[in-house]
C-alpha cells in the first residue's frame, strides 16, 4: 500500500517571499508523483508531474520540484509567489503498473498576504 | 479538448433519497475515476472505470455504485443517502494507466 504525507496543513506567506510545500510518500514499488491545485469551488488541476528521469521537475505558474528518492520527498516550491497562488495544494502518488490508484496527501493550504 | 465535464455541479436531496451524477471524459480517454472530497476525510477513491469494466475500487459501501458506457462517460449513484455522504464528488480521466488524472469541477452534493 502507499500513502502520501504532507505534514503542513496551512502555510501562510507573504506575497514575493519562497515557499516550500512539504511532501513525503510511503511505497514499496516505484511510484509517479503530483502535485494539485484546487481553487475554491474548483476541481484539481495538475502543477506538475515525475515520471522519470530529471528529478527536478518544473510545471506550470513558476512551481517546481524535486524528487529526492532517498528521503521518499516530492517538496514542492516557488521562488516568489503571488497573491493569486492562494490554493489548496495537494500531493499525489501512482505506483507504477496497472489499474493502480492515485492516492493524495491531505493537503497543504497556502496563504499568500501582501 | 474540452475538459472532463460534470453535471450537475450542485444537487441537495434528502436523507434516504438516491442520486445520480454525471460524467463526460476528456475526448480519448478510456479511463474515468471518481473521488469523495470532504473536510474531513479528505480525497477518497471511490472507483475507476476503463472500457466499461470496473477495474479499481475504495473502501465505500455498496451504496455507491458506478457505470461506464461505450463512449467512456461514467455515471455515480449513490442510493439511500446518508446526512455523512454530503461532499464534493470528483471525476477524472486520464488516457492510459500511468497518465496524470484530469479533474472535473465536481458536483456538490447536500444532503438534508
Amino acid at each position: 500500500a502507499q500513502s502520501v504525507t504532507q505534514l503542513d496543513s496551512q502555510v501562510p506567506v507573504f506575497e514575493e517571499a519562497p515557499v516550500e510545500l512539504r511532501c513525503n510518500y510511503s511505497s514499496s514499488v516505484s511510484v509517479y508523483l503530483f502535485w494539485y491545485v484546487q481553487y475554491p469551488n474548483q476541481g484539481l488541476q495538475l502543477l506538475l508531474k515525475y515520471l522519470s528521469g530529471s528529478t527536478l521537475v518544473k510545471g506550470i505558474n513558476g512551481f517546481e520540484a524535486e524528487f529526492n528518492k532517498s528521503q521518499t520527498s516530492f517538496h514542492l516550491r516557488k521562488p516568489s509567489v503571488h497573491i493569486s497562488d492562494t490554493a489548496e495544494y495537494f500531493c499525489a502518488v501512482l505506483n507504477t503498473g496497472t489499474a493502480s490508484k492515485l492516492t493524495f496527501g491531505t493537503g497543504t493550504r497556502l496563504q499568500v498576504t501582501l | 479538448k474540452a475538459g472532463v465535464t460534470q453535471t450537475p455541479r450542485y444537487l441537495i436531496k434528502t436523507r434516504g433519497q438516491q442520486v445520480t451524477l454525471s460524467c463526460s471524459p476528456i475526448s480519448g480517454h478510456r479511463s474515468v475515476s471518481w473521488y469523495q472530497q470532504t473536510p474531513g476525510q479528505g480525497l477518497q477513491f471511490l472507483f475507476e472505470y476503463f472500457s466499461e469494466t470496473q477495474r479499481n475500487k475504495g473502501n465505500f459501501p455498496g451504496r455507491f455504485s458506478g457505470r461506464q458506457f461505450s463512449n467512456s462517460r461514467s455515471e455515480m449513484n449513490v442510493s439511500t443517502l446518508e446526512l455523512g455522504d454530503s461532499a464534493l464528488y470528483l471525476c477524472a480521466s486520464r488516457e492510459e494507466t500511468n497518465s496524470p488524472l484530469h479533474f472535473g469541477n465536481g458536483t456538490r452534493l447536500t444532503v438534508t
